[in-house]
């Protein structure tokens, strides 16, 4: 079974500059997460997706950040403008809705100068 | 609201000793528990999880956890480390809603295995 891919894995920017990161979860899994891992620290949640519906985007800075999920399977995770601090690895992952456990791809690791 | 507190940002142990990560939970509603390991530039592995079955719970790579209420923890533990283990560990709690949520995710303990 294929995991949770994600591209690119490497991205250099300068700040007020735009990008995207795309993910295509695990075959079947519904339920799509971003999160996002500053050095040192835990990852933490920026937005759900239950199929192409938000189910959560409480943490999702919404002047800068936006994500879709069109067709419910894809997903691409936008930053612009992008900021010192958004300097950080961005985690896709995805579950089953019958299981409880998420699934994480490799990451996008963003360094924005 | 829920949290998890990893006491111990680097730990390091012996090859063949006791591997030991500590970890404690704060949740309002019986929580799913869940240990990751993070291998440098990759993503999260899921070693093991908790879901209100047995408290003793047995993962991959020869790590358990078990599940104590009455000290709200969930330790992780190897009775052997070899120093293929020497990783990033992440503890993480979610609601206990029947299907997968949120997780929150404590700051990470870094083992190191030495010779």
């Amino acid at each position: 079974e294929a995991g949770v891919a994600q591209s690119p894995r490497y991205k250099i920017i300068e700040k007020r500059q735009s990008v995207a990161f795309w993910c295509n979860p695990i075959s079947g899994h519904a339920t799509l997460y971003w999160y996002q891992q500053i050095l040192g620290q835990g990852p933490k949640l920026l937005i759900q997706f239950q199929n192409n519906g938000v189910v959560d985007d409480s943490q999702l800075p919404k002047d800068r950040f936006s994500a879709e999920r069109l067709k419910g399977v894809d997903s691409t995770l936008k930053i612009q403008p992008a900021k010192l601090e958004d300097s950080a690895v961005y985690l896709c992952a995805s579950s089953d809705p019958k299981g409880v456990a998420q699934y994480f791809g490799p990451g996008t690791r963003l360094l924005v100068l | 609201a829920q949290s998890v507190t990893q006491l111990g940002s680097h730990v390091s142990v012996s090859e063949g000793a006791l591997v030991l990560l500590r970890c404690n939970y704060s949740s309002s509603v019986p929580p799913y528990l869940f240990w990751y390991v993070q291998y440098p530039n990759q993503g999260l592995q899921l070693l093991l999880k908790y879901t209100s079955a047995a408290t003793l719970v047995k993962g991959i790579n020869g790590f358990e956890a078990e599940f104590k209420k009455s000290e709200t923890s969930f330790h992780l533990t190897k009775p052997s480390a070899h120093m293929s283990d020497a990783a990033e560990y992440f503890c993480a709690v979610s609601l206990n809603t029947g299907t997968a949520s949120k997780l929150t995710f404590g700051t990470g303990t870094r083992l190191q295995v030495t010779l």
